[in-house]
């Protein structure tokens, strides 16, 4: 299976606070994507880091993707509870036509 | 603000009845993806179509699941007969071909009893 896997599964911090989740996957990919959800809406789109990028930011996010890993992480800078959802990464491969592989998810809790 | 739009938003119906799920994508979008979430399997892709023609549908169940795009502004899904098991919430998604970013759908939360 190509599906990439996210930990943690979950995470519960303090507003104010960093967020760091991490993706794994296993085969060699074109892009990778974060895509957040919040309870009972369908899935926002992030951030995209191509296959050659090694980092990304955007706002108070920051995705880095380390190809000879198969990782890749999303860091939530300054988290508000407005960021409290489920993130998910998800991974276009070499072959696959576009269609995108999402991971379990990790679902982060923002306390204020 | 464009947005992909689905139909109905939710749906309750008996073991063996036909449901029939609508999906209007952004305009001037010409790929769309049928995904299924549930807690267990997560987001599993269905299906997805590119210019109207499908591109994949291995993830389908052929027996009872069919997917078609009547024309550009409009993607179906139906399930036929309907099983407890189909109980889950149902996106649509669109995009772009020159892009990668997939657009969602709030959903359609269907409840099989």
């Amino acid at each position: 299976s190509q599906q990439g896997e996210e930990d943690p599964q979950a995470l519960s911090i303090q507003e104010g606070e960093n967020a760091t989740m991490n993706c794994s996957y296993k085969t060699s990919i074109n892009n990778l994507q974060w895509y957040r959800q919040n309870s009972g809406r369908g899935l926002v789109h992030l951030i995209l880091i191509r296959s050659n990028e090694r980092e990304k930011h955007s706002g108070r996010l920051r995705v880095t993707l380390d190809t000879s890993k198969k990782s890749s992480s999303l860091l939530i800078t300054a988290s508000r509870a407005a960021d409290t959802a489920s993130y998910f990464c998800a991974t276009d491969h070499f072959g696959n036509t576009g269609k995108l592989i999402f991971g379990q998810g990790t679902t982060l809790q923002v306390k204020p | 603000d464009a947005r992909v739009t689905q139909t109905p938003r939710h749906k309750v119906t008996e073991m063996g009845q036909e449901v029939t799920m609508r999906c209007q994508p952004i305009l001037g979008h010409n790929t769309v993806f049928w995904y299924r979430q549930t807690m267990m399997q997560g987001l599993e892709l269905l299906a997805y179509f590119r210019n109207r023609a499908p591109l994949d549908d291995s993830g389908m169940p052929k027996d009872r699941f069919s997917a078609e795009m009547p024309d550009a502004t409009l993607a179906t899904l139906k399930i036929q007969p309907s099983e407890p098991r189909d109980s889950a919430v149902y996106f649509c998604a669109s995009g772009r071909g020159d892009t990668y970013e997939q657009y969602f759908g709030p959903g359609t939360r269907l409840t099989v009893t």
